[in-house]
């Protein structure tokens, strides 16, 4: 059964560095998603994209995220100068065109900052 | 803001017993999803439901969407220690905007 998959599974990084989140989404899928979720916490939205460009966007998707579909597997998420705050679990989602949003999610990444 | 509130938050119960979890908003949403999450996982998406009064059924889990589609219930049939796992629902508002999430319901049972 197709899935997304995520790499790393775990990312450790110091902070004000840079850290880049990878994920390739269902292969016929459309639409893509970046998620986070706090230990405990809310599943928080991020980011939305299609057709290349950013959908729709949170409060928390400031100027330090970005992200980008490269090649057409890979969707990834960039935070330029991460913060303590930024600690999370990233998921990636897809969701296939038209009708009911169904969202497919990545085991995803668990992100340190330290 | 649209909102969605689930209940219980935390729910422990033995094998066996039945359960009904909720997820109420004061907002109209187009579809409704629930997910289950497990331990360092992503959500996995069991069922949407789409029409007001609609009831969907799953094995032993049964869903149903509020006449009016601002609310919704998942009620578990004996319940197994396979069902532990954080609940959660996610409403669509329509116009192809992003989901809205509830908190979920943290469901262990026990052995």
């Amino acid at each position: 059964e197709p899935e997304v998959t995520q790499t790393p599974s775990h990312q450790v990084t110091q902070m004000g560095q840079e850290v880049i989140l990878r994920c390739v989404p269902i292969s016929n899928h459309l639409y893509f998603y970046w998620y986070r979720q706090i230990l405990g916490q809310k599943v928080e939205f991020l980011v939305s994209f299609y057709n290349n460009e950013i959908s729709e966007k949170s409060e928390i998707f400031d100027d330090q995220f970005s992200v980008e579909r490269p090649d057409g597997s890979n969707f990834t998420l960039k935070i330029r100068s991460t913060k303590l705050e930024d600690s999370a679990m990233y998921f990636c989602a897809s969701s296939p065109l038209g009708g009911i949003k169904k969202l497919f999610f990545g085991s995803g990444t668990q992100l340190s900052v330290l | 803001t649209q909102l969605l509130e689930q209940s219980p938050q935390f729910l422990s119960i033995q094998e066996g017993e039945n359960l009904t979890v909720y997820c109420n908003s004061s907002s109209v949403f187009s579809s409704l999803q629930w997910y289950r999450q497990e331990p360092g996982e992503g959500p996995v998406l069991l069922v949407t439901v789409v029409t007001g009064g609609e009831v969907k059924k799953l094995k032993r889990l049964t869903f149903q969407f509020g006449d009016a589609r601002k609310d919704s219930s998942l009620h578990i049939t004996a319940a197994q220690p396979g069902d532990t796992g954080l609940y959660l629902c996610a409403g669509e508002p329509g116009n192809n905007r992003k989901l809205i999430w509830g908190l979920g319901t943290s469901l262990a049972v026990n052995p």
